[in-house]
């Protein structure tokens, strides 16, 4: 159980454009989907955390109309990237949390974000 | 002072050996700790959570956890080249919120 999908796996655009991530879990229902990003040897740094029908709530640091969250239902978040630019190439990597329970136990498999 | 620390390691180890993984943090209320794997260009996987001091055994890996010292550790017996990862601490303060270390690459030997 708990099993969150995440996709695209990789994706490569060009600078200025706008590029959406998808995280749907798959045998529960997520209340709370929580985003990270990780840059080359470094660790999972959180950007956001999406409550379902509000607002995301955004890390200090974390432009949150540069990375928009939206949560509509219980099964899916996204994040979309708008106006891309090399420095945002990173792997962006989504985790969930709802019921029955998991606490934020499994990740998406991420997505690796490349900007030319 | 980093809400949790790791050593960045490389950490090398002979296959068969005990490695030893350590993490402290800095938030005295944090109730859950896990341990994850991270191979290279791979997504966290879980391998260990502990909630109460003491020892949690699963297999070779063994969790061990100290709220008083503000300390967790990992044990990996009988290493195996397969555990060569990078293996991340993780401590949720807020219902599912992660805050994580650096991680630990780990390197095991044949």
């Amino acid at each position: 159980g708990a099993v969150v999908s995440q996709h695209p796996s990789w994706v490569i655009c060009k600078s200025g454009t706008s590029v959406k991530i998808e995280c749907r879990s798959l045998d529960f229902q997520a209340t709370t989907m929580f985003w990270y990003r990780q840059f080359p040897k470094q660790s999972l740094m959180l950007m956001a955390t999406s409550n379902e029908g509000s607002k995301a709530t955004y890390e200090q640091g974390v432009e949150k109309d540069k990375f928009l969250i939206n949560h509509a239902s219980l099964t899916l978040s996204t994040l979309t990237v708008t106006s891309a630019h090399p420095e945002d190439s990173s792997f962006y990597i989504c985790s969930a949390v709802g019921f029955p329970a998991n606490y934020g136990y499994t990740f998406g498999s991420g997505t690796r974000l490349t900007v030319v | 002072q980093k809400e949790v620390e790791q050593n960045s390691g490389p950490l090398s180890v002979p296959e068969g050996a005990i490695a030893s993984l350590n993490c402290t943090y800095s938030d005295r209320v944090s109730q859950s700790f896990f341990w994850y794997r991270q191979y290279s260009g791979k997504s966290p996987e879980l391998i260990m959570s502990i909630y109460s001091n003491g020892d949690k055994e699963d297999g070779r890996f063994t969790a061990q956890l100290n709220k008083a010292s503000q300390y967790v550790s990992l044990l990996i017996r009988d290493s195996q080249p397969s555990d060569s990862a990078t293996y991340l601490c993780a401590v949720d303060n807020q219902g599912g919120k992660l805050i994580f270390g650096q991680g630990t690459e780990l390197s095991v030997k044949p």
